[in-house]
């Protein structure tokens, strides 16, 4: 079974904060995707990487960076978090073309005060 | 830009009846279509998937039908249980584009004794 983790389940930061969000996939998945989601506006991608050390922005990369150094780990980093990137954040992987659905992780539900 | 849609915010079925949760899309290129299932405080669970060269698929309990022609796509569950609350959204994917998803708003769906 693909596995897909995420550090935390439960955030609560800062206005101001630097955040770290990680996850890991033990599939040996090419493709990693950042996703936020909200009431009522549903799954919007932030960034995906498709390879090791690439990355590309998806329809809401403000505010937020990336970083894939490795396979199997995709970080998303809020340089300043702000009160309107409290949400719910889902990582997911996928290895196309083998397999173009989308793994997802449990999610982090981040808080920004 | 294009995005998939959903025709009912909330449907309400008996324990028992078959569901039938309803998605249009708009991209008339994607070729490939995921349903996903979204229990609270849970990422998405993939359910069942279907290529545009086919228009019906079945797994255990679930059919997903695809109509090109209308560009609507139908999740339907037999002898929905207790257990299949939750939210549900259909994603499609152009291949063309990274296997980049595009998500629905979602449906819930509610199921009662």
């Amino acid at each position: 079974d693909v596995k897909v983790t995420q550090s935390s389940r439960y955030l609560v930061k800062r206005t101001g904060e630097k955040v770290f969000l990680e996850c890991v996939q033990d599939m040996d998945h090419e493709n990693m995707f950042w996703y936020r989601q909200d009431p009522g506006l549903g799954l919007r991608l932030i960034y995906f990487s498709y390879d090791v050390k690439m990355k590309e922005k998806g329809d809401i990369p403000e505010g937020y960076s990336v970083s894939r150094e490795k396979k199997e780990r995709f970080s998303l980093i809020l340089e300043s978090a702000s009160t309107n990137q409290t949400s719910m954040y889902l990582c997911a992987s996928s290895a196309p073309p083998s397999t173009d659905t989308q793994y997802f992780g449990p999610g982090t539900r981040l808080t920004v005060l | 830009g294009e995005s998939v849609g959903l025709h009912l915010p909330t449907l309400s079925v008996q324990e028992g009846d078959n569901s039938i949760i309803n998605c249009a899309y708009s991209n008339s290129a994607s070729d490939y279509f995921i349903w996903y299932k979204q229990e609270s405080g849970k990422g998405p669970q993939f359910i069942i998937d279907i290529r545009s060269n086919m228009d019906k698929r079945q797994g255990q309990r679930v059919t997903v039908l695809l109509n090109k022609t209308v560009k609507h796509l139908s999740l339907q569950i037999a002898a929905t249980q207790p257990g299949d609350s939750a939210v549900y959204f259909c994603a499609e994917n152009f291949s063309g584009g990274y296997n980049k998803l595009i998500f629905g708003a979602g449906t819930r769906l509610a199921v009662h004794p």
